[in-house]
């Protein structure tokens, strides 16, 4: 079966540092991986999925199949990034069901 | 697109009473409706999902049950709580195509 892990729960940086998020996953097909978001008192909503290959908010992430990763980056990290962030997978056989890792609570400290 | 109803915002029931939580869809059809669980350090977990009315699929035995009386109505029920089934609801909802789900804002279901 699919998993999605994400080996920290908490990540405290600076404002300005940089910040990478980590998610890996173990899944034999060929997944499609998503980022989605969680800032104080709103929605869950996605940020960005790796087949669009975009930067939203200055976030980027790129699926290494070789290392099963797909990791969320961002070179200057900003107060207003501080949310929970979750990485996501969905098989592709399975349409759009996804699999969520456990999350990481983002703190960006000024 | 599409906007997700979820109510009651806040609820507190006491072990062995029923549950019904509601969720909505507007500004689409035929969506895919999802239910998961929400746990600090768990992150969120699928309980239920459904493709079409009256379609409901189970990722996990639990006490819960889902229905889906309507295209854009999907119910989350217990017959009789747990201290278990305490925790944080989200209803969810995506077309098969664009495969991004759009959540609802969430319940907060404290089993006493």
């Amino acid at each position: 079966a699919q998993r999605v892990t994400q080996p920290e729960k908490l990540l405290s940086v600076f404002k300005g540092a940089p910040v990478e998020l980590k998610c890996n996953y173990s899944y034999s097909g060929s997944p499609e991986l998503f980022w989605y978001v969680q800032y104080s008192r709103q929605r869950l909503q996605l940020l960005l999925r790796h087949i669009s290959r975009e930067s939203i908010k200055g976030f980027t992430a790129d699926l290494n199949k070789g290392e099963t990763s797909f990791h969320l980056k961002k070179p200057f990290a900003q107060e207003e990034d501080s949310a929970m962030y979750y990485c996501a997978l969905s098989k592709e056989t399975s349409g759009s069901r996804l699999t969520f890792g456990e999350g990481t609570q983002l703190t960006v400290n000024p | 697109s599409q906007t997700i109803h979820q109510w009651p915002a806040t609820l507190v029931q006491p072990v062995g009473s029923p549950l019904s939580l509601e969720c909505t869809v507007e500004g689409t059809s035929n969506p895919n409706l999802y239910w998961y669980r929400q746990a600090a350090g768990r992150g969120l977990q699928l309980l239920f999902y459904s493709v079409g009315i009256g379609q409901i699929s189970s990722e996990v035995p639990q006490n819960l049950s889902a229905s889906r009386p309507q295209d854009r109505q999907f119910i989350l029920s217990s017959k009789k709580l747990l201290l278990s089934d305490s925790g944080f609801y989200l209803c969810a909802a995506d077309k098969s195509s664009y495969n991004e789900q759009f959540f609802g804002p969430g319940t907060r279901l404290t089993v006493l």
